[in-house]
């Protein structure tokens, strides 16, 4: 069973400060790894993407990968109430046309 | 960016209809596009994988029959969700990744189907 695990949350942590959201995935021949994005009530939207160990920024996201502990993170600094929602960890785990294996999520609340 | 419409955004419609949803991709083409369906405050549940000129392929416990997907052509998918009745109402989700290695899904708007 190739799985994404997430924890649910929900996260909270105060405006300005940095979010950490994690994911692991058990597959270990997975090649490229995803942040989305979803608001309560509308689809998920790409925030991020890494394919390669270590860090990727992206204004005020981080992705971090770590292949040999099966392990990507996300950051977020400077955390806005308008970053409050659910992030999906999403892995390419088989290739080709085979669909992103998602984690169910994790909800994350700013608060003001 | 690459860009997946859907359509229509929402419908109501009595128990018995038939409901059409429509996927694009506007930009890019996709031999492969995916249909979700996520119930409130639940995770995101695929439900088949569409590929251009042949059958879908569904996923366990998804009724074939009662889900008709169709891909015609490399920016087209419908799902057709036949005879719907109220437990068919959810929030409908396609998705398509371009054609290149490594490449992430992107998601329709979604269609939010309410079956009185």
């Amino acid at each position: 069973q190739k799985e994404v695990e997430q924890n649910s949350g929900p996260l909270s942590v105060p405006e300005g400060a940095i979010a950490s959201l994690n994911c692991t995935y058990s597959d270990r021949g997975s090649q490229s790894f995803f942040w989305y994005r979803q608001y309560s009530g509308k689809s998920p939207e790409l925030i991020m993407f890494i394919y390669s160990n270590g860090d990727k920024e992206d204004g005020r996201f981080t992705a971090q990968l770590n292949k040999a502990s099966q392990y990507v993170s996300l950051l977020i600094r400077d955390s806005q109430p308008s970053d409050s929602a659910t992030y999906l960890c999403a892995v390419n785990i088989q290739g080709g046309n085979t669909p992103l294996v998602f984690g169910k999520g994790t909800r994350l609340s700013v608060i003001a | 960016g690459a860009v997946v419409s859907q359509h229509p955004s929402w419908v109501i419609c009595k128990s018995g209809t038939s409901v059409k949803i429509e996927c694009r991709s506007l930009d890019f083409q996709a031999t492969t596009m995916f249909w979700y369906r996520q119930f409130p405050k639940q995770s995101l549940m695929l439900m088949a994988t569409s590929n251009e000129g042949s059958k879908a392929t569904y996923e366990q416990g998804v009724e074939k029959d009662k889900f008709l997907i169709n891909h015609a052509s490399l920016t087209l998918s419908t799902l057709t969700v036949t005879s719907a009745h109220p437990e068919d109402s959810s929030f409908y989700i396609c998705s398509a990744r371009e054609q290149l290695t490594n490449q992430p899904q992107h998601f329709g708007d979604g269609t939010r189907l309410s079956i009185l």
